[in-house]
């Protein structure tokens, strides 16, 4: 059974950092094209950046609106996908999914970790 | 980047009735169009994929139609386990984007 789980979400101040964390299961990681989508409070699901993997290259593209603030990362020995997030604005406050990616659609996502930014 | 917009916002059906879900593209996606289903609490779950193929263990009640900008998400015969939100997205063109949802709840 595939699953993801993601850790380290919390309450930062606008300015801050804050690090997640996924740890996959059930599949094949290091082979995986791994992605962070985000749902702010009321509203749609909006992609986050995606990094492919380290057989097709390991690098990693953003979104707009994170670009240069956001960065992806993963750690295949540990099965783990990383989102860490510099620079943290009040937009920035969401429920962060881990999803794995399939030639273009998500067939498996996490449970997502809350990010709170808030003076 | 292409706007995915679905309509209605909120659908109110009973029990056994079809709902009749859209979402439309700001320009052309092909058919490179998925569904998601998403229950409060929980993340998304993907029910079609390719506009029309089902994921696995997705119920034959679910069918997907349309091509170019018109997508159509038709459930039939609505069981008490279908009342969520289903999410739309393209990924003809990057950056992947998702339309806003559409609540189908009980009426």
């Amino acid at each position: 059974e595939v699953q993801l789980v993601e850790s380290g979400g919390g309450l930062a101040k606008p300015g801050g950092s804050l690090r997640l964390s996924c740890v996959g299961s059930g599949f094949t990681f290091r082979s995986a094209w791994m992605t962070w989508v985000r749902q702010a409070p009321g509203k749609g699901l909006e992609w986050v950046g995606r990094i492919k993997s380290k057989g097709d290259g390991g690098t990693a593209d953003y979104a707009a609106p994170v670009k240069g603030r956001f960065t992806i990362s993963r750690d295949d020995s540990k099965n783990t996908l990383y989102l860490q997030m510099d620079s943290l604005k009040t937009e920035d406050t969401a429920v962060y999914y881990c999803v794995r990616r399939r030639s273009g659609w998500f067939d498996y996502w996490g449970q997502g970790a809350q990010v709170t930014v808030s003076p | 980047e292409i706007v995915m917009t679905q309509s209605p916002a909120t659908l109110s059906v009973s029990p056994g009735e079809t709902a009749t879900l859209s979402c439309r593209a700001s320009q052309s996606v092909s058919s490179n169009l998925a569904w998601y289903q998403q229950k409060p609490g929980q993340g998304p779950r993907l029910f079609i994929y390719d506009t029309s193929t089902r994921a696995s263990g997705i119920p034959a009640r679910f069918n997907g139609t349309g091509s170019a900008t018109e997508f159509t998400l038709t459930i039939s015969s609505l069981q008490s386990e279908d009342f969520a939100v289903y999410h739309c997205q393209q990924y003809d063109s990057w950056p992947p984007t998702f339309g806003g949802g559409t609540k189908v709840e009980i009426q």
